[in-house]
């Protein structure tokens, strides 16, 4: 059964600094990894998806980076501003079915 | 494009109660999903549609729970006689079955709340 695992559970930044995230799972059979935004009481937004042929995606100011072997992905947020305060969480598609199996998520709070 | 949509987004009940909750996918996408994410916790996926048919169900989807997707649009998920640990926020999402592996891109919905007194 996959385990994804994110550390740290919570984060406080001061407004301008790069944000670090990880992710770590423990079948590295997989199709591909999504990360999500989730703010409070809402849904997902899909920030990223990397395939599991890619090493990294990126998208505006979000880098993110997948070593399959190692069973680790990283999303870093460049120059983070209060509106990046939410919630984000990996998701790891394996290879041979369509669920989605999810970390906990890190939350995020950038002070202004 | 008008995203994925969920109703309600917020249903409280009495332990007991019967609850159903519709999702409307992107109108082109094949596959649906259906998670449950309690305070704190990552979603846990629950079951799956291609098109009309049912092809998962988790072991978390007991007896009380059922889905539906008639004629492969919209979907509905029941919950009979809920119990307090039902309350919990149920997601929708849905992908593309065919196409290139981007396509597999599952979008989320806004949820909904359910909370069981």
């Amino acid at each position: 059964k996959q385990e994804v695992t994110q550390i740290p559970a919570a984060l406080s930044v001061p407004e301008g600094e790069n944000l670090v995230l990880n992710c770590s799972f423990t079948d590295s059979a997989i199709y591909n990894l999504q990360w999500f935004r989730q703010d409070p009481g809402k849904g997902l937004t899909s920030l990223l998806l990397i395939q599991s042929s890619q090493r990294e995606q990126t998208s505006g100011r979000l880098n993110a980076s997948l070593d399959k072997s190692s069973g680790r992905s990283t999303l870093y947020i460049a120059a983070s501003q209060p509106g990046d305060s939410a919630t984000y969480l990996c998701a790891v598609r394996p290879q041979d079915d369509y669920k989605l199996s999810f970390g906990a998520g890190t939350t995020v709070t950038v002070r202004a | 494009d008008t995203g994925v949509s969920q109703n309600p987004r917020h249903k409280i009940t009495k332990r007991g109660q019967n609850v159903t909750f519709r999702c409307d996918p992107i109108s082109e996408h094949n596959r649906l999903y259906w998670y449950r994410q309690t305070l704190g916790q990552g979603p846990e996926f629950l079951t799956y549609f291609q098109n009309e048919a049912q092809l998962e169900k988790s072991r978390l989807l007991s007896d009380r729970f059922s889905a539906e997707r008639p004629k492969g649009s919209f979907s509905t998920l029941e919950i009979q006689r809920t119990e307090q640990g039902d309350s919990a926020m149920y997601l929708c999402a849905s992908s593309l079955a065919e196409g290139s592996p981007q396509d597999n891109e599952q979008f989320f919905g806004p949820g909904t709340r359910l909370t069981v007194l």
